[in-house]
């Protein structure tokens, strides 16, 4: 059954701990990308990436740090560094090229909570 | 930077009645796609246009894209309960597949 998985569903955290989302997907997809959604807001990118071991800052990069050495795997690190990380974060992924765009497949969604 | 704008934000209407959501790009998009939110969900594809006037239908959903390539538009005729949801338009930008969404329109259908 092929898709992507997030984990966990909700994640509580204490201001000034670093946290990382886990995004995985087995669909085969060169690209991938992480977005954070606030209510009543577009989604708006954080980072993606087309290939293993490349990656790119997206609009609103700053206070997250990204990795992507596997091309099934692309874990999302929010750190403390970030001043409103409360948010719900969605993974991505995609066939990558240039030229043309694809339809992104998006995962179930982490809610991040940080009091 | 680029910038896509949605409107309305949100819409109420009984179900039956039509509901229609723009998108306007800041510059020439080279295709606009269409993905919709269910409340609690995460955002599904519905649709990719490409080509200046091109118009694709969806059994109650249509789709326009603007002939200058700059706004896009999606409409729904006689809504039911289960149109409810956000739905987004997102724009590509650059040379990848970069997407810039619209705020969204979310949709209140009233039985």
């Amino acid at each position: 059954d092929g898709g992507i998985t997030q984990s966990p569903k909700y994640l509580f955290r204490k201001e000034g701990q670093n946290v990382t989302l886990s995004c995985e997907q087995n669909l085969n997809h060169d690209a991938m990308y992480w977005y954070r959604q606030d209510p009543g807001q577009g989604l708006r990118l954080i980072y993606y990436s087309q290939i293993v071991n490349d990656f790119q800052k997206g609009d609103i990069a700053e206070g997250y740090s990204v990795s992507r050495e596997k091309k099934e795997s692309f874990p999302l690190t929010v750190t403390s560094a970030q001043k409103n990380p409360t948010a719900f974060y969605l993974c991505a992924s995609s066939i990558a090229g240039r030229g043309s765009s694809y339809e992104q497949y998006f995962g179930p969604g982490t809610r991040l909570t940080v009091t | 930077g680029q910038q896509v704008m949605q409107i309305p934000q949100y819409q109420h209407v009984q179900e039956g009645e039509d509901f229609t959501t723009y998108c306007n790009s800041s510059t020439t998009l080279s295709n606009i796609q269409w993905y919709k939110q269910r409340p609690g969900g995460h955002p599904v594809f519905l649709i990719q246009l490409v080509k200046s006037g091109e118009v694709k239908k969806q059994k109650r959903l249509t789709f326009q894209f603007g002939e200058a390539k700059k706004n896009s538009s999606l409409h729904i005729t006689a809504t039911q309960t289960t149109d409810v949801g956000t739905y987004f338009c997102a724009g590509r930008a650059g040379g990848y597949n970069k997407l810039i969404f619209g705020a969204g329109t979310r949709l209140a259908v009233h039985p």
